[in-house]
């Protein structure tokens, strides 16, 4: 089955930088989306980006989708302490099934203030 | 609004007992989805619900896991006869049905329970 995988498994950077997260998955899809999950909480939508798609913006957070390499990034800009947490990508698994979701095991983001 | 709400948020039982997750979609949500988060895993899909239909129930165990979403009230997450193994986190989520972009389903998750079991 396809999966997301998100690289690195964990970034620790200092407030005021940019975070930049990847996620990779397998097989084709139609869209792709980020998730945060803060320690011991559920997870916050973030953004929906669909494969006709290359790169959506949302606030301070900018996603980009190349479903030739099959991979998308998340990117953070002026990160704040509160920015951190898990993040993750879902995949809907391909063949109909689009509301099944696939998640990898996340990056966990760190900023220090 | 309220979001999706989830109770209890902790569930602590002995082994053999049985565990009865709660569920209560964002409102005019029709679709409920559970998944289980295992230590240092990914959530990992288990069943999706409409109103008194299970439709995908691929990836619940087949022994000791049921699910149902009645006409009225929660959905109910329930696991009989737990085992160690099945301590974890479990999450719902809810969506409308996308009957324009049916392709394109945006998922929005409750905050879980954390089911131990000792």
């Amino acid at each position: 089955s396809q999966q997301g995988e998100e690289d690195p498994q964990a970034l620790s950077i200092q407030e005021g930088e940019n975070a930049t997260m990847n996620c990779s998955y397998k097989t084709s899809i139609n869209n792709l989306q980020w998730y945060r999950q803060n320690s011991g909480r559920g997870l916050v939508h973030l953004i929906l980006i669909r494969s006709n798609e290359r790169e959506k913006h949302s606030g301070r957070l900018r996603v980009t989708l190349d479903t030739s390499k099959k991979s998308s990034s998340l990117l953070i800009t002026a990160s704040r302490a509160a920015d951190t947490a898990s993040y993750f990508c879902a995949t809907p698994i391909s063949g109909g099934s689009n509301y099944k979701l696939t998640f990898g095991k996340g990056t966990l983001l760190t900023v220090n203030p | 609004n309220a979001g999706v709400m989830q109770n209890p948020r902790h569930l602590v039982r002995r082994r053999g007992q049985e565990a009865r997750l709660r569920c209560s979609p964002m409102k005019g949500h029709s679709h409920v989805y559970w998944y289980r988060q295992l230590p240092e895993e990914g959530l990992k899909f288990m069943v999706y619900l409409q109103k008194e239909n299970i439709i995908d129930e691929s990836g619940m165990p087949k022994e000791r896991f049921s699910a149902e979403f009645p006409k009225e009230g929660p959905s109910i997450l329930r696991i009989q006869q737990v085992v160690r193994g099945d301590s974890a986190a479990y999450f719902c989520a809810s969506s409308w049905g996308n009957l324009a972009e049916p392709e394109v389903v945006e998922q929005y998750f409750g905050p879980g329970t954390r089911l131990t079991v000792t």
